[in-house]
C-alpha cells in the first residue's frame, strides 16, 4: 500500500522567500502524485499533479523515482499563498492517500 | 467547472439519531465519489468509494451498517451516519470524480459537513 509523507507540520518563510515543502511517498509502482491545497476556511482544492507538469500560481513540483520524492517549490512566496498544502498519491487503480498535511504561513 | 457541494454544512445531532449528508456534483456527471473523514489536526482518512448504481467499497475498518452510503445517480451522493454517537464527530468530506474528458479522474471536494453528535 502506498502512503505519503510530509515531515514538515508546519512551516513559516517570509514573503519574497523561496519555499519547499517537502513530500515523500513510497510505492512499489509508478504512482500519480497530487499537491492539494485548501486556504482558510475553503475546500480542499487540487493545486497541480505531476502528470500535467504545470506550473500553478508559481508553484511546480518535480517528481523524482529515485528519492520518491515529489517536492512542492515556488521561488518567491506570497501571503495569499499561506494555506494547508497536502501532497497525496495514487497508485494505479488504488485509492488516493494523502500525507498528514504542511501549514504553510507567508509572513509579511 | 467540477464543483462539488454538501449539504449540510454542519449539523449538530443528538445520541442515537441518524444523520444524512449528501454530496452533490453540480456540473459533471461522477461516475465516482468518494467519502473521507478528517479529524482534528489530521489528514483526510478515505472511508468508501461509491460506483453510480452500485455498493460502495468500504475501507477497512469502516462499519458498511453504520455508515450507508449510496449513490443513485451520477450527480448524487449520501452519506447516512445511523445512530450516531460523539465518536462519530467529525469532518466528513466528499469527492467526486469522472473518468472522462478533461476531468482526467481528477477528484473535485466538497467544503466539507462538520458532524457533532451531543
Amino acid at each position: 500500500a502506498q502512503r505519503v509523507t510530509q515531515p514538515e507540520k508546519l512551516l513559516s518563510v517570509f514573503k519574497g522567500a523561496p519555499v519547499e515543502l517537502k513530500c515523500n511517498y513510497s510505492y512499489s509502482g509508478s504512482p500519480e502524485l497530487f499537491w492539494y491545497v485548501q486556504y482558510s476556511r475553503q475546500r480542499l482544492q487540487l493545486l497541480l499533479r505531476h502528470i500535467s507538469r504545470e506550473s500553478i500560481k508559481g508553484f511546480t513540483a518535480d517528481l523524482n523515482k529515485g528519492e520518491t520524492s515529489f517536492h512542492l517549490k515556488k521561488p518567491f512566496a506570497q501571503e495569499e499563498d499561506s494555506a494547508m498544502y497536502y501532497c497525496a498519491c495514487q497508485g494505479g487503480s488504488e485509492k488516493l492517500v494523502f500525507g498528514k498535511g504542511t501549514k504553510l504561513t507567508v509572513n509579511p | 467547472g467540477a464543483v462539488v457541494s454538501q449539504h449540510p454544512s454542519w449539523v449538530i445531532c443528538k445520541s442515537g439519531t441518524s444523520v444524512k449528508i449528501e454530496c452533490r456534483s453540480l456540473d459533471f456527471q461522477a461516475t465516482t465519489m468518494f467519502w473521507y473523514r478528517q479529524f482534528p489536526k489530521q489528514s483526510l482518512m478515505l472511508m468508501a468509494t461509491s460506483n453510480e448504481g452500485s455498493k460502495a467499497t468500504y475501507e477497512q475498518g469502516v462499519e458498511k451498517d453504520k455508515f450507508l452510503i449510496n449513490h443513485a445517480s451520477l450527480t448524487l451522493s449520501t452519506l447516512t451516519v445511523t445512530s450516531a454517537h460523539p465518536e462519530d464527530s467529525s469532518f466528513y468530506i466528499c469527492s467526486a470524480s469522472s473518468p472522462t474528458g478533461w476531468l482526467q479522474e481528477t477528484q473535485y471536494f466538497g467544503p466539507g459537513t462538520r458532524l457533532l453528535v451531543l
